[in-house]
């Protein structure tokens, strides 16, 4: 069983369009992150939230909404995509508390025309 | 910024112990030291984390200094599907537990 899903693998799309990226996690966690590696392979969070509450939105784009329906899903829409966007996206979850592993997904790369 | 320094690249001849230190001489009483790998591009794999003692799973050890500044990841017996970009993070144990990635140590086990 995956712990940690992400649809679709791969998106290609061109600038100006809207997507989204879903994430569902079967490990009963309660906290799940988005995460961007870009081409030079920075690895960087993008948001957290724990228990369907945002806990961590670092300086991204407005452009970029997170959602969060229930504990185990956190999808990721993108309005008005930019070539800079292109990128490799991590959805992680983990339990909430100091002490705990994140568990990462397999990732989405976005690719932008 | 990333609170961490590693190398940036590494060898391991293959069945060779691998060693992979981290500097993190800022780190505060109540922050973790957090290993992860990522092979090729798949999403980065949990190895292992500890506080101040030493700690070693079926991956790895982890050595912690006294003084906590700076720890070593040790791979017993080095593996070529150990070949990975290997992060140190340290976290805090309350709050937001945000992870900041460095530029990690790229290891390279050779047959």
């Amino acid at each position: 069983d995956t712990a940690v899903s992400q649809t679709p693998k791969y998106l290609v799309t061109q600038m100006g369009n809207d997507k989204s990226i879903k994430c569902e996690q079967n490990l009963g966690h309660d906290t799940m992150y988005w995460y961007k590696q870009d081409s030079k392979k920075f690895l960087k969070i993008m948001f957290s939230y724990n228990n369907k509450e945002l806990i961590i939105n670092e300086t991204v784009p407005n452009r970029f909404s997170p959602k969060s329906p229930d504990k185990a899903h956190l999808n990721l829409h993108i309005n008005s995509l930019e070539l800079g966007d292109s990128a490799v996206y991590f959805c992680a979850s983990s339990l909430s508390g100091g002490n705990h592993e994140q568990y990462f997904g397999p990732g989405t790369r976005l690719t932008v025309t | 910024d990333a609170k961490t320094t590693q190398p940036p690249s590494m060898d391991c001849a293959e069945g060779r112990a691998a060693n992979l230190p981290c500097n993190h001489s800022t780190i505060s009483g109540n922050e973790y030291v957090y290993w992860y790998r990522q092979i090729h591009s798949q999403g980065p794999q949990y190895i292992i984390h500890g506080l101040k003692n030493n700690e070693t799973n079926e991956m790895a050890s982890l050595i912690i200094t006294e003084d906590r500044k700076s720890s070593t990841l040790i791979l017993p017996h080095a593996t070529l599907r150990d070949t990975a970009v290997y992060y140190c993070i340290v976290s805090p144990s309350s709050g937001t537990y945000k992870y900041i990635f460095g530029t990690g140590t790229r290891l390279k086990v050779l047959a």
